[in-house]
């Protein structure tokens, strides 16, 4: 089984800034990664897939890169609506896994 | 769409019975999936078990034998079968959308999500 490992667990950030999320693999997924946010009480929602692609409807303000092992995932000038939890997901092999997510929360 | 169901409350070793009912697309055809990812409380989210239009099955091995996935194609419905429930297998469960025959990569993702529903297993 693949284990995805994200960090920082928590990123204390002010509106306006960027953050930087990372997800690591415990081995290569190649670009078979997306990223989800949630929000409290809500469903996952599809950020980005195949590693660096923006989901349909997600601001440009996201990005992600990466392959092989190592993943980013970054969020240019923080709006207050993407004060949320981020997983990571790989679809690489069987079984599918998802990292212990990242919480991105206001400072 | 989809829209999850099933108990609020289980007992433990019962067996927990959960419906994903969808519309937008029918489930008989190769590639198209409906898989079940669950998340306790608090914590981070576990993808369970996955049918595809074929009737190909796939589970995740820590709970295979615990796991049964199902279509019912007349009623737009896949049924997931949890038996010998315990507290830990408490949980938001959710469905989700997978097309992994589309030539669009976006649509190979576990995206749309139903709602989710609380399932707690507690005597």
């Amino acid at each position: 089984e693949i284990v995805l490992t994200q960090s920082p667990a928590t990123l204390s950030l002010s509106p306006g800034e960027t953050a930087t999320l990372s997800c690591r693999a415990s081995q290569t997924v190649s670009s078979y990664l997306a990223w989800y946010q949630q929000k409290p009480g809500q469903a996952p929602r599809l950020l980005i897939y195949a590693a660096s692609n923006r989901a349909t409807g997600v601001p440009v303000r996201f990005s992600g890169r990466g392959s092989g092992t190592d993943f980013s995932l970054t969020i240019n000038s923080l709006e207050p609506e993407d004060f949320a939890v981020y997983y990571c997901h790989q679809r690489a092999n069987w079984p599918s896994t998802f990292g212990q997510g990242t919480r991105v929360e206001i400072k | 769409t989809l829209k999850e169901s099933g108990p609020t409350l289980v007992r433990p070793t019962q067996t927990l019975t959960l419906t994903c009912t969808f519309s937008g697309f029918s489930l008989t055809t190769n590639g198209l999936g409906v898989a079940w990812i669950r998340q306790p409380p608090g914590k981070a989210l576990e993808w369970l078990a996955l049918i595809y239009g074929n009737d190909d099955k796939r589970y995740t091995p820590s709970l295979q034998s615990r796991l049964s996935i199902t279509k019912d194609t007349s009623k737009d419905q896949v049924v997931l079968i949890l038996t010998n429930v315990h507290p830990v297998d408490t949980a938001t469960y959710y469905c989700a959308y997978v097309d992994d025959y589309s030539d669009s990569l976006e649509k190979n993702w576990f995206d749309p999500w139903g709602q989710g529903t609380l399932v707690t297993v507690s005597s």
